[in-house]
């Protein structure tokens, strides 16, 4: 059974368009990430759940809007796509123990490409 | 200044040597400290944690860390061609939660 699961594995789209990627995850953790890796291979967090709470917010424009249903269950879902937001988004999970001493586990990532 | 640096590499070594690689953090809070492999396409896994100061071993690997320093390093012993990869240090301050990532050494293991 796979981990941490995201949909769909590649997205190619238009400029402008409005996209989801879907992720869930099945170890049981109460916290989930975005991580958004660039062209270059660097691999920046954007956001994090905590049991459907909004912990992490970092300088994302706005058009990005991550959404948790529940604790095994994060989207991210982006407005208005643009050239620059072609990257490989990777979610991923953890127990979400504070400082860090736990393991993230990644999903296989979701290639977004904007044409 | 970031926050997490290292080497982009290519490191090449040949089969069966020691690879070391190095990277340093500027935030002294600090807490936590991880090594990361990705190959190409694929997703980050997880090498080893580190938490305190000294030395990790856990099969051909060692972490070392040295708070003192701001300086974290990963060695690989007997290093084989499946070794070949990106690593990635990562960084977890006091109380956080995300992973702070350099931008990877890129290693090469040559038959």
């Amino acid at each position: 059974d796979t981990a941490v699961s995201q949909t769909p594995k590649y997205l190619v789209t238009q400029m402008g368009n409005d996209k989801s990627i879907k992720c869930e995850q099945n170890l049981g953790h109460d916290t989930m990430y975005w991580y958004k890796q660039d062209s270059k291979k660097f691999l920046k967090i954007m956001f994090s759940y905590n049991n459907k709470e909004l912990i992490i917010n970092e300088t994302v424009p706005n058009r990005f809007s991550p959404k948790s249903p529940d604790k095994a269950h994060l989207n991210l879902h982006i407005n208005s796509l643009e050239l620059g937001d072609s990257a490989v988004y990777f979610c991923a999970s953890s127990s979400g123990l504070a400082g860090g001493t736990d393991t993230q586990y990644f999903g296989p990532g979701t290639r977004l490409t904007v044409l | 200044q970031k926050e997490v640096e290292q080497n982009s590499g290519p490191l090449s070594v040949p089969e069966g040597a020691i690879a070391s690689l190095n990277c340093t953090y500027s935030d002294r809070v600090s807490q936590s400290f991880f090594w990361y492999r990705q190959y190409s396409g694929k997703s980050p896994e997880l090498i080893m944690s580190i938490y305190s100061n000294g030395d990790k071993e856990d099969g051909r690997f060692t972490a070392q860390l040295n708070k003192a320093s701001q300086y974290v390093s990963l060695l690989i012993r007997d290093s084989q061609p499946s070794d070949s990869a990106t690593y990635l240090c990562a960084v977890i301050k006091f109380n956080g939660y995300a992973l702070n990532f350099g931008k990877g050494t890129s290693l090469l293991v040559t038959p």
